[in-house]
């Protein structure tokens, strides 16, 4: 079946600092949405890509979706304290979605 | 709106109990879906539902039931809880299958 796999699984950065997490699959996606959760909290939609080699910004946040439509990454410029949480990618193909096991953010003011 | 609503926030079962967590949407969507959510493994899905009377099967279905008898409730039951079963679960509902998911806060089940 269907896999998504996410890295890191933790990134700890300094207040200020970028990160990225990566999604992989290891077939061909019709879409994929990207999820962030604060600790304690539920999910929350940020994003869905569609198109190969889509692009998507949302203020500091950078979207990205491959050519090959089997991965996508999640950029963030300059981090801030309100970053935190865990961030998840979800993969959709054939009525199945996955989730990756998401990467965890924790930033240090 | 409250979006979606689940009912209770904790539980905690001893093993072989039954029970059933609610879940309630009130933005008319017809997908609905549960998920479990264990440390280190995101979110697996349980069951899902396109619409009232329809239901299917997700990734780790066994020892869950689900029913959707209407749009608005779709109910997941633990027929006779395992320790294995202690997890968060989340529901989420969506307009359709490829659309942006929202979810509930949650539930925090612990089975003895």
């Amino acid at each position: 079946g269907q896999q998504v796999m996410q890295i890191p699984q933790y990134q700890h950065v300094q207040e200020g600092e970028d990160f990225t997490t990566y999604c992989n699959s290891s077939t061909t996606l019709s879409n994929i949405q990207w999820y962030k959760q604060r600790p304690g909290g539920h999910p929350v939609f940020l994003i869905q890509l569609v198109k190969s080699g889509e692009v998507k910004k949302q203020k500091r946040l950078t979207f990205q979706f491959g050519e090959a439509k089997k991965n996508s990454s999640l950029h963030i410029t300059a981090t801030q304290t309100t970053d935190v949480g865990t961030y998840f990618c979800a993969g959709y193909r054939n009525n199945d979605m996955r989730f990756g096991a998401g990467t965890r953010l924790t930033v240090k003011p | 709106n409250a979006g979606v609503t689940q009912t209770p926030k904790f539980q905690v079962l001893k093993t072989g109990q039954s029970m059933t967590l609610q879940c309630a949407q009130d933005m008319n969507h017809e997908y609905m879906s549960w998920y479990r959510q264990d440390p280190g493994m995101g979110l697996r899905l349980i069951h899902y539902s396109v619409g009232a009377g329809i239901t299917d099967q997700g990734e780790v279905p066994n020892g869950y039931n689900v029913s959707r008898s209407t749009t608005e409730d779709f109910p997941l039951r633990l027929l006779s809880a395992a320790p294995s079963q202690t997890s968060v679960y989340f529901c989420a509902s969506s307009s359709g299958l490829l659309d942006e998911q929202y979810f509930g806060p949650g539930t925090r089940l612990t089975v003895t």
